[in-house]
């Protein structure tokens, strides 16, 4: 398996342009979540989703972000209009609950966003 | 209640040595405590991870000590390599729910 696959590596766009990200996750796996990571405030949970359905998005920071998740397979998050404060690697992982006990979730290698 | 709180901020022990990084959590609906380990330029990967009805696991040089009386626990490397030089990270979730909440992290630094 390859893994969780996350693009683009790095975005670095203008502020006001909408950015989105991408995720597909390990092939099998019903849980899908994405996680903010800055210096300040460490890995943060923004919103994850089981069986596609989003389930808590109590950690997106406002309604600039938003996440779809289509089809099992395809997972993004949107951020319009785009901000300075929103520069950040952003992880996407999955997990498959049965196994969660022994195998723990799976991490993408992110994608480092900048915006200027 | 949501918090993991992670303890030190930062670590440098010398090769061989045992560093030491703890946790600890509030809510008591938390069933599983992993450890994560992020290298630069990488995402977390799992290390090892415990749940609440044992005292201690080991995986190698890998340790996690759970106290669940005081709500805490905590991740030693024995005969640390400057290979092991990485972030590290524990965090808490209900398994029933899967929410995985993380700690602050700590950078540890293993000296030749």
């Amino acid at each position: 398996d390859a893994g969780v696959i996350q693009s683009p590596r790095h975005e670095v766009t203008e502020m006001g342009q909408e950015v989105t990200l991408r995720c597909k996750p390990i092939s099998g796996h019903d849980y899908l979540f994405w996680y903010r990571q800055t210096m300040m405030r460490g890995l943060e949970l923004l919103i994850y989703f089981n069986n596609n359905v989003p389930i808590d998005d109590s950690g997106m920071p406002e309604d600039r972000f938003s996440a779809k998740m289509p089809n099992a397979s395809f997972s993004t998050l949107k951020i319009q209009p785009s901000e300075p404060r929103d520069s950040a690697v952003y992880f996407c992982a999955s997990s498959l609950a049965e196994v969660r006990g022994r195998k723990g979730y799976t991490f993408g290698s992110g994608t480092r966003l900048t915006v200027v | 209640q949501q918090q993991v709180k992670q303890s030190p901020q930062s670590l440098i022990v010398q090769k061989g040595g045992i560093p030491i990084i703890n946790c600890a959590y509030e809510n008591t609906a938390f069933d599983y405590f992993p450890w994560y380990q992020q290298f630069p330029g990488k995402g977390p990967a799992l290390l090892i991870a415990i749940r609440p009805d044992v005292s201690e696991k080991k995986e190698g040089r890998f340790t996690i000590s759970f106290n669940k009386s005081a709500k805490q626990f905590s991740l030693h490397i024995m005969d640390s390599q400057p290979g092991d030089s990485a972030t590290y990270f524990c965090a808490a979730t209900p398994m029933i729910t899967g929410k995985l909440i993380f700690g602050q992290g700590t950078t540890l630094q293993v000296k030749p």
